[in-house]
């Protein structure tokens, strides 16, 4: 059974950095092609994707927010962590983790999502 | 605004059918089959309906149907209930400087 469970705080202040984890079960981040992603989505607004690791430690961000955000992954603790420095406001959101089972044989869809995590920017 | 655009909302009775499309370009659902669908009942995560343009993951209603032609994607859902009363996003891989996957701003369904 695949799951997916983000943590992280639930207040952030303006100029802080985000450090979120991610933690899964019923897959290995080590087995080829598989990949995990963020993604969030501001109250009432649609989804944004923001990141992703591959089996191969590769990283890919969004172009809007590469300066700020940075992916790594532990695969012995099933873990993939994700930073945002200099958080604003406009960064309030639900962050969410989800699952890409094969980005070698090219379906590019995220099949399992964690339930997310609100995250709130204010002083 | 997002990269693809979705109508706001949509509406249909129960046991009629519905088609959310999703327009985006040929950098990103014009240009390749990976066009995805989701799910999303209020304050729970996105549920993959459909993926590839028009496959359905196991466990899905094949009441939800998926099609594409040309920058243009669809989503159906025939046989209208009222558990389908949710926010449906359209996901599709883009061909930027690097991997990049952009979302629809989103629908309303609601069954009346």
């Amino acid at each position: 059974q695949v799951t997916l469970r983000e943590s992280g705080p639930a207040l952030v202040k303006p100029t802080q950095t985000l450090t979120l984890t991610c933690t899964f079960s019923g897959f290995s981040l080590s087995t080829s092609g598989m990949c995990v992603s963020w993604i969030r989505q501001p109250p009432g607004k649609a989804l944004e994707w923001l990141a992703l690791i591959d089996w191969d430690d590769d990283k890919y961000y969004s172009t809007s927010l590469k300066t700020r955000l940075t992916i790594s992954k532990d695969t012995s603790k099933n873990q993939v962590v994700l930073t945002m420095t200099n958080m604003d406001p406009v960064d309030t959101a639900t962050y969410y983790c989800a699952r890409i089972p094969d980005i070698l044989t090219g379906p590019l869809y995220f099949d399992y999502w964690g339930q997310g995590t609100l995250v709130t920017v204010s002083s | 605004q997002s990269a693809l655009t979705q109508p706001a909302s949509v509406s249909g009775s129960p046991g009629q059918s519905i088609t959310i499309s999703c327009t985006g370009t040929s950098s990103d659902v014009g240009g390749y089959n990976y066009v995805s669908w989701y799910q999303q009942h209020p304050g729970k995560a996105p549920k993959l309906m459909i993926y590839d343009v028009s496959n359905r993951p196991s466990g899905v209603s094949n009441r939800f149907s998926g099609s594409k032609s040309g920058n243009t994607a669809s989503l159906t859902i025939s046989g209208l209930q009222a558990e389908d009363e949710a926010d449906y996003y359209c996901s599709s891989y883009t061909s930027s400087s690097t991997l990049n996957w952009v979302f629809g701003g989103g629908t309303k369904l609601t069954v009346l």
